[in-house]
């Protein structure tokens, strides 16, 4: 079955230091890809998406490419701060499913260090 | 500017004991679906529907019911509490279509003694 891979943590940098949270997927038909982010107490935002090979996803600062040779899609951001700490959600959705379904990764927790 | 409101935010049980959570949304979405948060398991979906009067199993239906009577609300029963449901809960809800985003409620953190 579909399943979603990400970098086990915690992961831990300084601020401004760069990120990548490494997420790969195995599906049978054509996913979309999402990352969510958890901040303590609260439930998922939807960080960014894409739809379609050799798309890329961006929002605030944080990029990700669809890359369907490597079936991969790895968060990054190039200058991390204090508020980026949190936990971040690598998921899919299978476009052959008709019901949006979403498999999500186990979670990365970031903690970023003044 | 609502979104997704579950209820109760926190709930202590006894095993054995019933409940039900409540999820409501305002953005008119089709879709709804339950999932459980549990250390180093990522989320889990518990049960989903793709419209009013429907329901469907996810990967983990067992021990839980849910019932969509109303468009907006989507409910999530447990008859017979177990140490084992003890879990966050979130509720979430989409348009129609694989890539749409969901958007998810605060969670309800349930303890079950």
């Amino acid at each position: 079955g579909d399943s979603v891979t990400q970098m086990e943590g915690p992961v831990t940098l300084s601020e401004e230091a760069f990120l990548t949270i490494n997420c790969t997927y195995t599906a049978t038909g054509y996913p979309s890809l999402f990352w969510y982010v958890q901040y303590p107490g609260e439930g998922l935002q939807l960080l960014l998406k894409a739809t379609k090979a050799d798309d890329k996803g961006s929002n605030k600062g944080f990029e990700a490419t669809y890359r369907k040779e490597t079936t991969s899609f790895h968060l990054e951001k190039g200058s991390v701060q204090v508020s980026d700490s949190a936990v971040y959600f690598c998921a899919l959705s299978d476009y052959g499913g008709s019901q949006g379904n979403l498999i999500f990764g186990k979670g990365t927790k970031l903690s970023v260090k003044p | 500017n609502a979104g997704v409101t579950q209820t109760p935010k926190f709930r202590v049980l006894k095993t054995g004991q019933s409940m039900t959570l409540l999820c409501a949304q305002d953005m008119n979405h089709e879709y709804m679906y339950w999932y459980r948060q549990d250390p180093g398991m990522g989320l889990r979906l518990i049960h989903y529907s793709v419209g009013e009067g429907t329901t469907a199993k996810g990967e983990v239906p067992d021990g839980y019911n849910v019932s969509r009577l109303k468009k907006q609300n989507f409910l999530l029963g447990l008859e017979s509490a177990a140490p084992s449901q003890t879990s966050v809960y979130f509720c979430a809800s989409s348009w129609v279509g694989s890539n749409q985003p969901q958007h998810f409620g605060d969670g309800t953190r349930l303890s079950i003694l």
